[in-house]
């Protein structure tokens, strides 16, 4: 089946620092990919629609300013944490869709110290 | 509105045994699809199966088994003589015709005691 890959799957940063997130897909190009936040034993949140070329699509509450998302790429969309604050700790993943079918990546545990 | 609930939170079993988590959903299109997925502890979203509105016929696969109803809106998943190694959270996700945006249920931990 289709690959999606999450890189890094856990890192820790210090407040005030931003980190970025990458997610690619492996065998197969996607024009839209989708953002996920999951909070410790919560479900999973829908962040952002990316979309190649175009600017994210955000949802309600999300602030842009602050999770800033580029698709530069038919295989790479990246998540940028910017000035993180220990609020901001939590499961982040990414998926690309082929057709109705969703492929996600493993996730990256972000902890903000 | 579309929604996916899964009322149960957490549930524990004794090996062996048989376990059923719910899944209701709302939503008013009539063209949807209904997903089941398996997060271990690691994180990672494991796919078990995927289902749309047209197609009711129940599905089995080894010891899972789904059953779907559209007259209740539920999208119920079994699981014959649990295992210890299908303890994980389990979600019900949902997605409408148009968007590939993913709805997800809150999700029911199941614990699988040896």
């Amino acid at each position: 089946g289709a690959v999606v890959s999450q890189h890094p799957s856990r890192v820790i940063c210090k407040s005030g620092t931003s980190v970025k997130i990458e997610c690619r897909s492996l065998d197969f190009q996607a024009t839209t990919m989708f953002w996920y936040r999951q909070f410790p034993k919560q479900s999973l949140m829908l962040m952002a629609t990316s979309n190649e070329g175009s600017k994210a699509t955000y949802e309600q509450g999300v602030e842009k300013d602050k999770f800033l998302i580029n698709h530069a790429s038919l295989t790479l969309s990246t998540l940028t944490v910017t000035s993180a604050h220990p609020e901001d700790s939590s499961f982040y993943i990414c998926s690309a869709s082929i057709g109705t079918e969703a492929f996600f990546g493993q996730g990256t545990r972000l902890t903000v110290v | 509105a579309q929604k996916v609930t899964q009322a149960q939170t957490e549930i524990s079993v004794v090996e062996k045994e048989d376990v059923t988590l719910d899944c209701v959903y709302e939503t008013r299109d009539t063209t949807y699809y209904l997903f089941w997925y398996k997060q271990p502890p690691s994180g990672e979203l494991v796919f078990l199966i995927r289902r749309n509105s047209f197609d009711e016929q129940n599905e089995i696969s080894g010891r899972y088994s789904w059953n779907f109803q559209k007259s209740t809106s539920s999208f119920n998943f079994t699981i014959t003589a649990s295992q210890v190694v299908d303890s994980a959270v389990y979600f019900c996700a949902l997605i409408f015709s148009g968007t590939y945006k993913y709805i997800f249920g809150t999700g029911t931990r199941l614990k699988v005691l040896a």
